[in-house]
């Protein structure tokens, strides 16, 4: 069974701060998502990568999919940012199968 | 709005009763999702369907639960004889097979009592 670990679960920062929030998984996958989750329960996709880089205004999303590992990079962190990130895996099971697999997530903070 | 949209948006029920959930995808996304999350935890992978096909279901998807996208567009979700238990906030997501980018709904919360 495929296992997303986040890190870390709770984070609290002030504004302007360099944002990292980690994701590493246990088996192949063919792609994954970073999603942000305001209250509420809207769900807005933010990237989904298969390998090396995106960026998106000040989001950055990295893969190394060697290291079964990826980071989601906020720079100039702003209270907007407030939510929960989370990450979601497609297994590469061969078998047709294609839902997400999905990480518990990370509530950020930002403070003015 | 051409986003996807979910009904209802909250639904308090008695346990046992049964519940009904809709969600209208993306118009031209093939692809359709339902996903459970209770508070605190991420989302579940219930099932998905491929157009009208439902490709594939979650261990978490009882026979209690059932779901269908009758002509490949709106998909239904009905629990029947509700638990406390099914008690979460039901999330619909739809992308169309050939990018894989995912576009959800606001969810419908089930309470059960």
């Amino acid at each position: 069974k495929n296992e997303v670990e986040q890190s870390p679960q709770n984070l609290t920062a002030q504004e302007g701060e360099f944002i990292t929030i980690n994701c590493s998984y246990s088996v192949g996958i063919s792609a994954l998502h970073w999603l942000q989750q305001h209250p509420g329960g809207g769900i807005v996709s933010l990237f989904m990568l298969s390998s090396g880089k995106k960026k998106h205004g000040r989001l950055i999303a990295t893969i190394n999919i060697q290291e079964k590992h990826s980071s989601l990079h906020i720079t100039a962190s702003h209270p907007r940012d407030s939510a929960v990130y989370i990450c979601a895996v497609i297994m590469y099971s061969g078998g047709g199968a294609d839902g997400l697999t999905f990480g518990k997530g990370t509530h950020l903070i930002i403070q003015p | 709005d051409t986003g996807v949209s979910q009904d209802p948006r909250h639904k308090i029920t008695k346990r046992g009763q049964n519940v009904t959930f809709r969600c209208d995808p993306i118009s031209e996304h093939n692809r359709l999702y339902w996903y459970r999350q209770t508070l605190g935890q991420g989302p579940e992978f219930l099932t998905y369907f491929q157009n009208e096909a439902q490709l594939e279901k979650s261990r978490l998807l009882s026979d209690r639960f059932s779901a269908e996208r009758p002509k490949g567009s709106f998909s239904t979700l009905e629990i029947q004889r509700t638990e406390q238990g099914d008690s979460a906030m039901y999330l619909c997501a739809s992308s169309l097979a050939a990018t894989g980018e995912l576009f959800f709904g606001e969810g419908s919360r089930l309470t059960v009592l």
